[in-house]
């Protein structure tokens, strides 16, 4: 199954500023997806980020909060943008699928201040 | 809406028990998986058990799908203190390729 490389592993942010995280493949994916668990929380699917057109969101979630890039089949970004308190999270992103499960990035864990 | 909604449990035993947890689901699935995440880390996928197969087994784990009754058990025999993670169940729909993941189980193997 793939590894993925993801950083930075943390971050201590300030309201209204923006973080980019990165997510590195190392093999071709079709998929790849973008998590969010709040503190003490289960995962909450953010959206799909899809090669070579724009992610799909899912319900609650907005492309101009959560901006995502995936110009490629082995890398993928997640913004979260003018953060707010409230945008504390662990963010993890996630690729693969089929008989092996998902494999998933060792996540981010943001605190906004 | 989220599916694989197991009851979020917290569960203290000693090395050696077993550990049993439970998961449900609402919707028709294509299958469903079971991860460990150590500390607010990454996910560890555990095992995949497919929408007709009814038990499965991986090293200590074994894992079983009612479909009529919607949901799934895992379970961890011989536990030992590095099993203590949070265990999440996940559901794959038909047709959908994303993930939805239940509330979780916080396991405490004490040595």
């Amino acid at each position: 199954s793939a590894v993925i490389s993801q950083k930075p592993s943390r971050d201590i942010c300030q309201r209204g500023t923006s973080l980019t995280i990165q997510c590195q493949v190392d093999s071709q994916v079709t998929m790849m997806f973008w998590y969010r668990q709040q503190p003490g929380q289960s995962l909450t699917l953010i959206a799909t980020a899809n090669q070579g057109s724009e992610a799909t969101y899912e319900s609650g979630f907005v492309i101009d909060k959560f901006p995502i890039s995936r110009p490629n089949l082995t890398f993928s970004t997640l913004t979260v943008s003018n953060m707010s308190p409230e945008d504390s999270s662990i963010y993890l992103c996630s690729a693969g699928g089929g008989s092996y499960g998902y494999t998933f990035g060792s996540g981010t864990r943001l605190t906004v201040v | 809406s989220q599916q694989g909604e197991e009851d979020p449990q917290a569960l203290s035993i000693q090395e050696g028990e077993n550990a049993t947890m439970n998961c449900s689901y609402k919707t028709s699935i294509n299958n469903l998986q079971w991860y460990r995440q150590n500390s607010g880390r990454g996910l560890v996928h555990l095992i995949l058990i497919r929408s007709n197969e009814r038990e499965k087994h991986s090293g200590r784990l074994r894992v079983t799908l009612d479909t009529s009754k919607k949901s799934s058990s895992l379970l961890i025999t011989a536990s030992r203190a590095a099993d203590t993670a949070s265990y999440f169940c996940a559901t794959d729909r038909a047709g959908n390729n994303r993930l939805a993941f239940g509330k979780g189980n916080q396991v405490v193997v004490i040595p």
